[in-house]
């Protein structure tokens, strides 16, 4: 089993939807959760960070944690074209960080 | 802009030889972890270094060594490399204002044949 799981997609939606990315993962010391993302050719970069159960909001992003059923997700509203990219779920245990293996998002104009 | 350098950008070995890689930071980033990113994968967690020691290693083997110097630059060094060890190597600071965001570098594309 893999630490952290993801839907590679690709996922596709209209411009100005909603997207929703999920990721699962398996260690429950995980303390910190992420949501990075990847274009393609260049290196992550953080969109979203949450350690608490519930929801967090920056801008168009959402995040959203339970821990109890393992599980994290990002919801991108008003998707634009500039979004399509590869969305990285990230878990840290203790001195380490899990990525999953990312979902693919095309925003169609 | 990361801060975060590395080198060489592109690098060719062939099977069993050994290759080092390097990694600065501009911001002196005391923690620094490094990943492996397959074609089409996420990036796989090698170690972290704090400090000059190891403080968390991922499941890779032995012949993945680094090393972290007073200034916090870095180094990867894997031995008797295999074709399986092509990939993108990825090198990334730890922000120091606690929210646990990894500033990666650009990468190093490694190939072997």
């Amino acid at each position: 089993q893999k630490e952290v799981e993801q839907n590679s997609g690709p996922l596709s939606v209209p411009e100005g939807a909603i997207a929703s990315l999920n990721c699962t993962y398996s260690d429950r010391g995980s303390q910190s959760f992420f949501w990075y993302r990847q274009y393609s050719g260049k290196s992550p970069e953080l969109i979203m960070f949450i350690y608490s159960n519930g929801d967090k909001e920056d801008g168009r992003f959402t995040a959203q944690l339970n821990k109890a059923s393992q599980y994290v997700s990002l919801l991108i509203r008003d998707s634009q074209p500039s979004d399509s990219a590869t969305y990285l779920c990230a878990v840290s245990p203790f001195n380490k960080f899990y990525f999953g293996s990312g979902t693919k998002l095309n925003v169609k104009p | 802009e990361t801060g975060v350098t590395q080198s060489p950008t592109h690098l060719i070995k062939t099977r069993g030889q050994q290759v080092t890689l390097r990694c600065s930071s501009q911001s002196g980033h005391n923690t620094v972890s490094w990943y492996q990113q397959a074609l089409g994968q996420g990036p796989q967690f090698i170690f972290q270094y704090y400090r000059e020691e190891e403080n968390g290693r991922g499941n890779f083997p032995p012949r993945f060594s680094g090393l972290q110097f007073p200034n916090y630059s870095s180094e990867l060094n894997v031995n008797a490399l295999e074709l399986d060890d092509s990939a993108l190597y990825l090198c990334a600071g730890l922000s120091a204002g606690g929210t646990g965001e990894l500033f990666f570098g650009e990468g190093s594309r490694l190939t072997v044949l």
